[in-house]
């Protein structure tokens, strides 16, 4: 099984600023990653596919990037409504499997 | 607009069963290959059984293969997981999800949920 290890586990961010979240892969997935927002007693929310496309509705100010083992999610100036936790989710070989989450708090 | 509705969850002992179902709306339910992914309360994501839009292709988790079942019934536009000999470590919120058009490798719509709990 392919392991996703996301960090940081936590990440307090202000309204404005950029906020780097990054995803391990323990081996190549190529580039098929997605991320996904969670927020509190919520579904989650499909952000960026195939390592870089942004998902149907999302705002310009989400952007992912990487390929093979290592992946980042950027959020270039972050709103009060991005706050959640943030995971990221790989498939091979008919597997899918998450990372553990990344929390992003506001400042 | 997509719609999903789980139901089914409940209060079961250790070695129970439970049928979880999704009724799907909003969509073309036949064309598109579904899965149930669970969520333990303050853990993460894990993918749990997806099914083929036919019903044809099937894949499950190891950490419930043999033990769970998928189906769906596509003229009732509904998605169904069969959970036996359940484990305290089933204990999870169950989330039916929809794949990304064209692609069986994300998950674009999401339901609510339905809450299973394992406990004597």
């Amino acid at each position: 099984e392919i392991v996703m290890t996301q960090s940081p586990a936590t990440l307090s961010v202000s309204p404005g600023e950029r906020a780097t979240l990054s995803c391990r892969a323990s081996q190549s997935v190529g580039n098929n990653l997605a991320w996904y927002q969670q927020k509190p007693g919520q579904a989650p929310r499909l952000l960026i596919y195939a390592a870089s496309t942004r998902a149907a509705g999302i705002p310009a100010r989400f952007s992912g990037s990487g390929s093979r083992t290592e992946f980042t999610l950027t959020i270039s100036s972050l709103q009060s409504e991005d706050f959640g936790v943030y995971h990221c989710q790989q498939y091979n070989n008919w597997s899918w499997t998450f990372g553990q989450g990344t929390k992003v708090e506001i400042k | 607009e997509v719609q999903l509705l789980e139901s089914g969850g409940g209060l079961v002992q250790p070695g129970g069963s439970l049928r979880l179902s999704c009724a799907a709306s909003g969509f073309t339910f036949s064309s598109f290959a579904m899965n149930w992914v669970r969520q333990a309360p303050g853990k993460g994501l894990e993918w749990v059984s997806l099914i083929g839009a036919s019903g044809n292709n099937i894949n499950y988790a190891e950490s419930v293969r043999g033990r769970f079942t998928i189906s769906r019934d596509n003229s009732k536009n509904t998605l169904y997981l069969q959970m036996n000999s359940l484990r305290a470590d089933d204990t999870a919120l169950y989330y039916c999800a929809k794949v990304l058009l064209g692609t069986h490798y994300y998950f674009d719509s999401w339901g609510q949920g339905t809450m299973v709990t394992v406990s004597a």
